[in-house]
């Protein structure tokens, strides 16, 4: 069983505030580290696939990086804005045909 | 629209019924998942078929039955459940690079 932690598991800010989350994956057998955006109702949607140590992706104010030697990654979010409310979460690939999530981190962006 | 579709989105079922989930993909990917979301808890993954093989069960009560005709298509038998299997149950396809999730079938078990 593949162990993928995310932290914290929730967040308040406020609109404008800046925020950061942590996915810890096993550094053995890495393929791929995928993001995911989960609105209530919605199905999960892609944010980044990541598969290069030291990866930096970015799509407009949320960039991630990635270490695949000490088994993490970070998302950013710049100028968090109400809109940005949802869990987010991060899923690895190994060699085993299988997508591994962490139990996501809850974003609440207050007005 | 992310191309997999899920049927149905919601279904009710008592604990002596039988049903099936249905999902269905034209993406060209060679796997399939099917997490369960229960209230509270994160996701977990159920099974996953690769090639229309499955190569991942993960305990999963024999009460579920999945089976993968082809690759596009995977579905998930349902029978005898009990009310804790109440959840949403989502299906993926995809793989190292991408992946994409259906809308989901929200399941409640009377």
């Amino acid at each position: 069983i593949l162990n993928v932690e995310q932290s914290p598991q929730s967040l308040h800010v406020q609109e404008g505030d800046s925020t950061n989350f942590t996915c810890s994956f096993p550094s053995s057998n890495f393929y791929a580290l995928h993001w995911y955006r989960w609105e209530t109702a919605k199905s999960p949607e892609a944010l980044f696939v990541m598969t290069l140590n030291g990866d930096e992706k970015k799509k407009g104010r949320i960039s991630a990086t990635l270490n695949t030697k000490e088994g993490y990654s970070y998302l950013y979010i710049k100028g968090s804005q109400p809109e940005d409310s949802a869990t987010y979460l991060c899923a690895f690939y190994s060699g085993y045909s299988t997508l591994t999530f962490g139990k996501g981190t809850m974003l609440l962006v207050s007005p | 629209e992310t191309g997999v579709t899920q049927t149905p989105r919601h279904l009710v079922m008592g604990m002596t019924n039988k049903k099936s989930l249905k999902c269905e993909q034209h993406l060209g990917h060679n796997a399939m998942y099917w997490y369960k979301q229960s209230a509270k808890k994160p996701l977990e993954l159920m099974f996953v078929y690769s090639l229309e093989e499955r190569v991942e069960n993960n305990s999963v009560p024999s009460r579920f039955s999945p089976e993968c005709p082809n690759s596009s298509h995977l579905f998930l038998h349902l029978h005898t459940l009990q009310p804790e299997d109440s959840a949403l149950y989502l299906c993926a396809s995809g793989g190292r690079t991408e992946a994409f999730f259906g809308q989901g079938t929200r399941l409640t078990v009377v």
